[in-house]
């Protein structure tokens, strides 16, 4: 699977937007881009996934660039509750199971 | 719906006891997955199952066993427990045909002394 390179942290105010990027250089073609978060002391959520067209939900939307080396995670209006540890993973879906890294750790303040 | 639920939520063992840890889940889903998270750290993988009847090694499956009970159920069992065993154990499971949205349970908090 290939390797993902995050920020370690961001700061975010509430109720503005969270843009979270990731870089994955060496996704393959058949790769999918996977977000997850976890909030503190609790088991990682899934929020997203795509593999090469935009794609959008209730909690967030995702925006993978032409060339699929990098994408972002936006959280459109954050709240305090968004605070958390985000993981982006790339992921063959002939695989197995997911490779979380460190992720990158949001604060949203008041 | 409870979604993936997991027991005992706290443990604490001396080295060298056993124990077994116990996850189910109500969603039918095929695959289930053990992951341990140490302090400031990402999650790893232990061993998962892929369907009901197959157990495989992950990253870091060593001390460690699995028993797929049935399809609802994925047990992870330390026969004898070690200090580099304390961790934050989460089990997870996913339906292979939605992709691989896994959903995690709320995890079991271990420390070996």
């Amino acid at each position: 699977d290939a390797k993902t390179t995050q920020p370690t942290s961001m700061d975010c105010a509430e109720g503005r937007a969270a843009n979270l990027p990731c870089n994955h250089s060496t996704i393959s073609g058949n790769e999918y881009v996977y977000w997850y978060r976890q909030i503190h002391s609790q088991g990682p959520q899934y929020i997203i996934h795509g593999l090469k067209n935009n794609e959008t939900n209730e909690m967030a939307s995702l925006i993978i660039t032409e060339d699929r080396k990098s994408s972002t995670l936006i959280l459109p209006h954050a709240t305090l509750r968004d605070t958390a540890v985000y993981y982006c993973i790339v992921f063959n879906q002939a695989g197995t199971a997911l490779i979380f890294g460190k992720g990158t750790t949001l604060s949203v303040s008041s | 719906n409870a979604g993936v639920t997991q027991t005992p939520k706290f443990q604490v063992l001396k080295t060298g006891q056993s124990m077994t840890l116990q996850c189910a889940q109500d969603m039918n889903h095929n695959s289930m997955y053990w992951y341990r998270q140490d302090p400031g750290m990402g999650l790893r993988l232990i061993y998962y199952s892929a369907s009901e009847g197959t157990t495989d090694k992950g990253e870091v499956p060593n001390g460690y066993n699995v028993s797929r009970l049935n399809k609802r159920e994925f047990s992870l069992r330390l026969e004898s427990a070690a200090p580099s065993q304390t961790s934050v154990y989460f089990c997870a499971s996913s339906e292979r045909s939605r992709g691989h949205e896994q959903y995690f349970g709320p995890g079991t908090r271990l420390t070996v002394t």
